[in-house]
């Protein structure tokens, strides 16, 4: 089975504090996102990776940055973390690149920031 | 751009009843299109897939028809248990920058009482 862990399942920061979210995938998959969960909107990619050190923006990169070093890991940094970050992060990864391909998702982080 | 548009929760339903939860999709060429199912607690996992237009996804007696006169991709189940309470995300494969993304709707949560 593919596994997909997220380094935290629940993660209370400060205002301006910086932030680093960790995903690991076991199934040496070139593709790696990074998803925020918010009622109401759904899921919104920030950011995603097709190889080690290859990044692109999604649809709301502002206020993160991504960083991947070895295939298996993706992490998700707040570089000044701030309210209107607090919400529910999801990492996922995907084999390949056909539009059938499926994503596997870890089980999320939630993060509060006060 | 592509989008999803999936009817608004929460879907309240007794044990055994129907359930249809509708998706209806924007996009200009010929997505994929997929259902995620997200458990309390839990990260997102497919539930059921469709490639091309007429194709029929099913998994677990949950069943969606791929339909492009009406760019619909509706979720129905003819009897449902307490055990699919869940949250449910229709979602299309688009192409852009270098992969696939998925772009998913805002997520239908079901309710289902005994």
């Amino acid at each position: 089975d593919v596994k997909v862990t997220q380094s935290s399942r629940y993660l209370v920061k400060r205002t301006g504090e910086k932030v680093f979210l960790e995903c690991v995938q076991d199934m040496d998959h070139e593709n790696m996102f990074w998803y925020r969960q918010d009622p109401g909107l759904g899921l919104r990619l920030i950011y995603f990776s097709y190889d080690v050190k290859m990044k692109e923006k999604g649809d709301i990169p502002e206020g993160y940055s991504v960083s991947r070093e070895k295939k298996e890991r993706f992490s998700l940094i707040l570089e000044s973390a701030s309210t209107n970050q607090t919400s529910m992060y999801l990492c996922a990864s995907r084999s390949g690149d056909r539009a059938a391909h499926e994503q596997y998702f870890g089980p999320g982080t939630r993060l509060t920031v006060t | 751009g592509d989008s999803v548009t999936q009817m608004e929760g929460p879907v309240t339903l007794s044990e055994e009843a129907f359930l249809t939860i509708n998706c209806t999709y924007t996009a200009t060429g010929y997505p994929s299109l997929f259902w995620y199912v997200q458990y309390p607690g839990e990260g997102l996992q497919l539930l059921l897939k469709a490639t091309k237009a007429d194709d029929k996804g099913s998994n677990k007696g949950f069943e969606a028809t791929y339909r492009k006169e009406t760019t619909s991709f509706h979720l129905e189940k003819g009897s449902v248990q307490v055990s699919d309470s869940a949250v449910y995300f229709c979602a299309l494969s688009d192409k852009g920058g270098r992969s696939y993304k998925l772009i998913f709707g805002s997520g239908t949560r079901l309710l289902v009482r005994p």
